[in-house]
């Protein structure tokens, strides 16, 4: 099966600029996750939604940060204005439902650089 | 909240020898925990598993991880390493919420495995 497809690799920004990332998740699975991973650090979720409804954005700093996935398939990020603190790989991960004990399946993510 | 904690920025090996890379957990209830390896430029590839059962856990590529509740740990092992196990070992817990199963990680560690 194909796996998480995420765009576009690398992407390099100033500050204040916007910025949109976007992972299609593999086929069937309703769970789509996106993480914020910063150098040296361990992915910390940004967003969940299951389908096409969001089920928690809790730690998605809102004032800058959108994500939408209108046809509960594919997903988009995006960061506008950008900061410096913003630079760090996006990760979109998947999984077959909510409270699935199949593991997530994670994309090669976006690494955002903001100069 | 559910936590884990990788106490080793990195662990060095000799090619040949027997690895472990350490996880010691906090959570309320029972733990879901995983470990994920990260090669340079890519995503997060899963290993291994524990939810529930045998306290000893077989993953890809040799791994096993080790479940021990009475330390709180979910140490992850190989009998014999290679330089190709070289790469950056995440280990997670599953999130408890009324939201689905997001994962918390842990800040990595590098494995190193010299020739």
């Amino acid at each position: 099966e194909a796996g998480v497809a995420q765009s576009p690799r690398y992407k390099i920004i100033e500050k204040r600029q916007s910025v949109a990332f976007w992972c299609n998740p593999i086929s069937g699975h309703a769970t789509l996750y996106w993480y914020q991973q910063i150098l040296g650090q361990g992915p910390k979720l940004l967003i969940q939604f299951q389908n096409n409804g969001v089920v928690d954005d809790s730690q998605l700093p809102k004032d800058r940060f959108s994500a939408e996935r209108l046809k509960g398939v594919d997903s988009t990020l995006k960061i506008q204005p950008a900061k410096l603190e913003d630079s760090a790989v996006y990760l979109c991960a998947s999984s077959p439902g909510l409270y699935s004990n199949q593991p997530q399946h994670f994309g090669d993510g976006t690494r955002l650089s903001i100069l | 909240a559910q936590s884990v904690a990788q106490p080793e920025d990195q662990v060095n090996v000799a090619e040949g020898n027997p690895l472990t890379v350490k996880c010691t957990y906090s959570v309320s209830g029972n733990p879901y925990l995983f470990w994920y390896v990260q090669y340079p430029n890519r995503g997060l590839q899963f290993l291994l598993k524990y939810i529930t059962g045998d306290n000893l856990v077989k993953g890809s590529y040799g791994f096993e991880a080790e479940f021990n509740k009475s330390q709180t740990s979910f140490h992850l092992k190989k009998p014999s390493a290679l330089v190709s196990d070289s790469a950056l070992y995440f280990c997670a817990v599953r999130a408890n919420s009324n939201s689905g199963y997001a994962l918390n990680f842990g800040k990595g560690t590098s494995l190193l495995v010299t020739p």
